[in-house]
């Protein structure tokens, strides 16, 4: 079975700042993809950012990017020039075809 | 296009009831996939359906079940209801089956609370 940890319950980073979000897996599969989604207070889940394992280049996506250590099965999230609309929950996941795991979350507060 | 609409979006149950939760995906995804969100488990694959079957289901008592209709929307029932229940439940579509390759769109969820 597939597992990801998120080492960081809560986060706070100044607007225009940058801040990094950790996240580490665990899995057995050859072929999987990891995302980044983001859960606002409203609720509404949406994908930040995908990467696919078989691929070296890390994602990007705007002010959004991630640093992908297959290696070391690490793939952290950055967001650079944060905004007030940033703050959310982040929620680190691995997924393949039978599998779905996600991390527990990390509380990001971005403080004008 | 409409984004995935979950009904009803709160619910409020006793013990030992049952209880359905609807999804209806976006239009032309064919695949959806169901969670459970709670504070102190996180986010928890319940299972994932694809043309009206089951492909894969997480690691929950029978007591959850699910269905999708051959319009690709699914429901999920909870009988005998328990106040560990209690949770927002997440619904996801996707192009096809396997949530690797397809992005997941996520509902607003149905926020149940089991008295």
């Amino acid at each position: 079975a597939q597992t990801v940890t998120q080492s960081q319950p809560e986060m706070s980073v100044q607007e225009a700042e940058t801040v990094t979000l950790s996240c580490t897996y665990d899995t057995s599969e050859n072929n999987y993809y990891l995302f980044w989604y983001k859960q606002p207070p409203s609720r509404q889940m949406i994908l930040v950012i995908r990467q696919e394992a078989y691929k070296q280049q890390n994602a990007t996506e705007n002010r959004f990017s991630v640093n992908f250590q297959k290696a070391a099965k690490s793939f952290s999230l950055k967001i650079s020039d944060s905004q007030l609309g940033d703050t959310a929950m982040y929620f680190c996941a691995c997924h393949n075809n039978n599998d779905m795991r996600f991390g527990a979350g990390t509380r990001l507060t971005v403080k004008p | 296009k409409a984004g995935v609409t979950q009904t009803p979006r709160y619910l409020i149950k006793t013990r030992g009831q049952q209880v359905t939760l609807s999804c209806s995906p976006i239009s032309g995804h064919r695949s959806v996939s169901w969670y459970q969100q709670t504070p102190g488990q996180g986010l928890q694959f319940l299972f994932e359906y694809f043309s009206e079957t089951q492909r894969n289901k997480g690691n929950f008592p029978g007591r959850f079940s699910g269905r999708q209709f051959s319009n690709s929307r699914s429901e999920m029932n909870v009988s005998t209801l328990e106040l560990g229940d209690s949770a927002l439940y997440l619904c996801a579509s996707s192009l096809n089956a396997g949530a690797g390759a397809n992005v997941l769109t996520f509902g607003a969820g149905s926020r149940l609370t089991v008295l």
